[in-house]
């Protein structure tokens, strides 16, 4: 079945760092892969996604490229703020009426 | 205003005691979830409702039966709560051929 591996974490970073968080999947399809940003106390709000090889999501400064040679969509920013300090889920989801299947999430704290 | 909203937002109960959680989107989506956060925040998909027709129920205990009684409402029934249903309940939607799911803000179910 399909899976999503993220990199463990929490994942500690100082204010104005470079954050890379590793996500690989495995599917069947061609599946089309997002990530999820979830603040303390809230629900999941879509960051942003991508949906065939080579795409690149981007939102808020922060990126992904779709990577089917690796099946990776790794996220990147490059200057993180306090208040990116969150839970990063990375997802995929088949075509049609298929859910999503969510890593178990990274946590990122970033301090001043 | 809200897109996606529950209730109740908090949820503390004894075991044993029959409780629902309620869904409802104001997106005009066709297509509602309920997904599971256990205490290491990993999601897992329970449920997935088509305009009020049931096309995804994973392994769930047949003591959670979800109930749509139009396509802007998808409760949530759970009879006989045990400890290990604790949890955050995550309600979403989509629309029908769109994997891009919008979520509620979760209700925290706590049972004593």
């Amino acid at each position: 079945g399909d899976s999503v591996t993220q990199m463990e974490g929490p994942v500690t970073l100082s204010e104005e760092a470079f954050l890379t968080i590793n996500c690989t999947y495995t599917a069947t399809g061609y599946p089309s892969l997002f990530w999820y940003v979830q603040y303390p106390g809230e629900g999941l709000q879509l960051l942003l996604k991508a949906t065939k090889a080579d795409d690149k999501g981007s939102n808020k400064g922060f990126e992904a490229t779709y990577r089917k040679e690796t099946t990776s969509f790794h996220l990147e920013k490059g200057s993180v703020q306090v208040s990116d300090s969150a839970v990063y889920f990375c997802a995929l989801s088949d075509q049609g009426y298929s859910t999503l299947t969510f890593g178990k999430g990274t946590m990122l704290l970033v301090s001043p | 205003d809200t897109a996606v909203s529950q209730t109740p937002k908090y949820l503390v109960t004894q075991m044993g005691n029959d409780k629902s959680i309620k869904c409802e989107q104001n997106l005009g989506h066709d297509t509602m979830y309920w997904y599971k956060q256990d205490s290491k925040k990993f999601l897992k998909i329970m449920f997935s409702y088509n305009n009020k027709e049931l096309i995804i129920n994973e392994t769930v205990p047949n003591r959670f039966s979800p109930k749509s009684p139009d396509k802007a409402h998808l409760n949530l029934h759970i009879n006989s709560l045990e400890l290990g249903d604790s949890a955050v309940y995550f309600c979403a939607s989509s629309q029908a051929r769109s994997n891009e799911q919008f979520f509620g803000p979760g209700t925290r179910l706590t049972v004593l």
